[in-house]
């Protein structure tokens, strides 16, 4: 049973245009969510989080946004740069929970 | 800076060996985590560990099991490898009880079991 779902497996996207990635959880009892970055034979890089009493959250370039209603969250990276392209997992947790449900992560690649 | 350190980043073994996977931690997180990633199926969470010599199943712990004898160590053994448990290895550790829950990762072991 996927908690944690990232239904596009790759997008592409033009430099300096606007790269949307999406995540749909189920798990309602979930209440905080994390964004990671991977680049190619590294470890995932923690990029961006947001709690569940929020619906948005900004760090320069990128933005997380929360439907809790509709359990989707959305990651905004604007403008898109070649440096951007990796992979990237959503992933969410409960409380003060240790464990960590990962996404199946999207492949994104910004193109010159 | 955080650091999570993995002894190999890439191993190749023969089928039915047993398999020494390493991480050190610098950062006296209580809480450590060893993931396999492989395409199509994101992360998914081996083992973990809260405390030294504690340990917990998670999503996938068949054909694994782990150690933890100091704080900042946790090691997955492959009892006896075999070809389906090639894929790449990822420990992480983080702080316990915390609302912000950030898993800080090493860089990853390849394993290759021919």
């Amino acid at each position: 049973d996927q908690q944690v779902k990232q239904n596009s497996p790759s997008l592409s996207v033009q430099e300096g245009r606007i790269s949307i990635l999406n995540c749909d959880y189920t798990n309602s009892m979930f209440d905080y969510f994390l964004w990671y970055k991977k680049y190619p034979a590294e470890g995932p890089t923690f990029l961006i989080s947001i709690s569940s009493i929020k619906d948005k959250n900004e760090d320069g370039r990128f933005t997380v946004f929360l439907n809790k209603s509709a359990k989707h969250l959305s990651l905004h990276i604007v403008p898109s740069q070649p440096g951007d392209s990796a992979v990237y997992f959503c992933a969410a947790t409960t409380g003060t929970a240790s464990k960590l449900t990962f996404g199946t992560g999207t492949r994104l690649q910004v193109t010159l | 800076d955080v650091k999570v350190t993995q002894s190999s980043r890439y191993l190749v073994k023969r089928t039915g060996e047993k398999v020494f996977l390493e991480c050190v931690q610098d950062m006296d997180h209580e809480n450590m985590f060893w993931y396999r990633q492989d395409p199509g199926l994101g992360l998914r969470l081996i083992y973990f560990s809260y405390d030294v010599k504690m340990k917990e199943k998670g999503d996938i712990p068949e054909g694994y099991s782990v150690s933890r004898e100091k704080k900042e160590r946790f090691s997955l053994i492959l009892e006896s490898a075999s070809t389906n448990q090639t894929s790449m290895y990822l420990c992480a550790s983080s702080f316990q009880g915390r609302i912000k829950n950030i898993q800080y990762f090493g860089a990853g072991t390849r394993l290759s079991v021919l």
